[in-house]
């Protein structure tokens, strides 16, 4: 199975500022996605994100406020800009391995807290 | 996307049985059952997944009705290790098919 290192894990930012989380695979992946958790919730997936080409965003999110870079197999980072309280939640990397079929592996989560 | 429904918690007692329902009536024939848990402070974790036969691994067994509108995950012997929230989503194969979360259940396990 992949094993993804989020970083930071946690964060306390302050608002109107941006946060760049990191997302790390010990393996070449091809197909990884951004989730978010808002506080109670369940994951809702921001985008999908293949190398080389652009992220795919779902509805509700835009790129402006959720840049993503993907320059490699094995790396992607995930912006979330001009925060605000409201942008507090986790927010999550995953992955699916090819060799792996469906099976799609998460990351432990970066812990976002926006004051 | 199509959707499960599920119980929003269940309750069961320390090395008993476990047995979590999901509907899928609008199940297509391409679509897996996945199921993943979520520990208290932890991403996703995957538990099994299947098409139309049963499945057993080491976390767990999937049964699947023989119509695939419905499908269950057992836990043989519950610890306490496995309350958590889990997830039963539908996943067509092939292409970036996504995973889309509902609320999932709630299992709380009594010592």
């Amino acid at each position: 199975s992949a094993v993804i290192s989020q970083k930071p894990s946690r964060d306390i930012c302050q608002r109107g500022t941006s946060l760049t989380i990191q997302c790390q695979v010990d393996s070449q992946v091809t197909m990884m996605f951004w989730y978010r958790q808002q506080p109670g919730q369940s994951l809702t997936l921001i985008a999908t994100a293949n190398q080389g080409s652009e992220a795919t965003y779902e509805s509700g999110f835009v790129i402006d406020k959720f840049p993503i870079s993907r320059p490699n197999l094995t790396f992607s980072t995930l912006t979330v800009s001009n925060m605000s309280p409201e942008d507090s939640s986790i927010y999550l990397c995953s992955v699916e391995q090819g060799d792996s079929g469906n099976t799609i592996y998460f990351g432990e989560g970066s812990w976002l807290t926006v004051v | 996307d199509a959707k499960t429904t599920q119980p929003n918690s269940m309750e069961s007692n320390e090395e008993e049985p476990v047995h979590l329902p999901c509907n899928h009536s609008t199940i297509s024939g391409t679509d897996y059952i996945h199921w993943y848990r979520q520990l208290p402070s932890q991403g996703p974790e995957y538990v099994i997944h299947g098409l139309t036969s049963n499945v057993n691994n080491r976390m767990a067994s999937l049964a699947i009705a023989e119509d695939r509108k419905s499908s269950t995950l057992i836990l043989h012997r519950a610890t306490l290790r496995d309350a958590a929230v889990y997830y039963c989503i539908l996943r067509g194969l092939g292409g970036a098919q996504k995973l889309v979360f509902g609320q999932g259940t709630r299992l709380t396990i009594n010592p």
